[in-house]
């Protein structure tokens, strides 16, 4: 399986301030057809996840563009440029490359 | 507006047989496909299989392989995860979701869709 490890696991942010959080597979997450199958997904609490970023870096309809992804390989990151107050959740990232699907931890966002 | 609405808190008791849902609208359900995501504070989120409605395509993740089994209604437009006998340690909350793109090729796709979960609580 690929392990996805995030790091870190707890996020302290100043509202306004940039935060990014980073994402490391055991294996390339390079696909056969080219294409690399990481994102991003945002959790609030009680809510279900809520998809951010697919394919490394492409953002969802309706995801703020303070929100990115970067990476390739098997080294990745999510950055939010100023974060504000509706920031604050776990945000998970996980891969869609390999069988079976696998989910990073999780790292939590906190003010 | 496309959305999956899944079946209400379920309460079984340890040996009992459970059958939860997953109601599909607002997109052509048998041309997606749709997977079923296990979410617990121990383990995090686990991926526990996946199917494509309009050809019965079903993958499982080895960790739930013959613990499960994952089904759809295309009449109905409603997918399903089911067991013979739960256990203590299938309590989680379960959530469906669908991938983005149609077509059966689209299996590395993202999901682009969650619905709300499923509480599911086994007592021993």
């Amino acid at each position: 399986d690929a392990v996805l490890t995030q790091t870190p696991l707890s996020l302290p942010v100043t509202l306004g301030q940039p935060a990014s959080i980073s994402c490391r597979s055991s294996q390339s997450l390079v696909h056969n057809d080219g294409h690399t199958y990481l994102s991003w997904l945002q959790q609030r609490p009680g809510q279900p996840p809520r998809p951010l970023i697919y394919k490394i870096s492409n953002r969802f309809s309706g995801v703020p563009d303070r929100f990115s992804g970067s990476g390739a390989g098997t080294h990745f990151t999510l950055t939010i440029s100023r974060v504000e107050a509706e920031d604050v959740a776990i945000y998970y990232c996980t891969q869609f490359t390999q069988f079976p699907r696998t989910f990073g931890q999780g790292t939590k966002v906190e003010i | 507006e496309v959305q999956l609405a899944q079946s209400g808190t379920e309460v079984k008791k340890a040996g009992e047989s459970l059958r939860i849902s997953c109601r599909a609208s607002g997109y052509s359900f048998n041309n997606y496909w749709l997977a079923w995501v296990r979410q617990t504070p121990g383990k995090g989120l686990e991926w526990v299989g996946i199917i494509f409605p309009g050809e019965s395509k079903i993958t499982y993740s080895p960790a739930f392989q013959g613990q499960v089994a994952i089904s759809a209604d295309s009449d109905l437009r409603v997918a399903y995860l089911q067991w013979s006998r739960v256990k203590a340690s299938d309590t989680a909350t379960y959530y469906c979701a669908k991938v983005q793109f149609s077509g059966s090729w689209s299996l590395h796709e993202t999901f682009d869709v969650w619905g709300q979960g499923t509480m599911v609580a086994v007592s021993s």
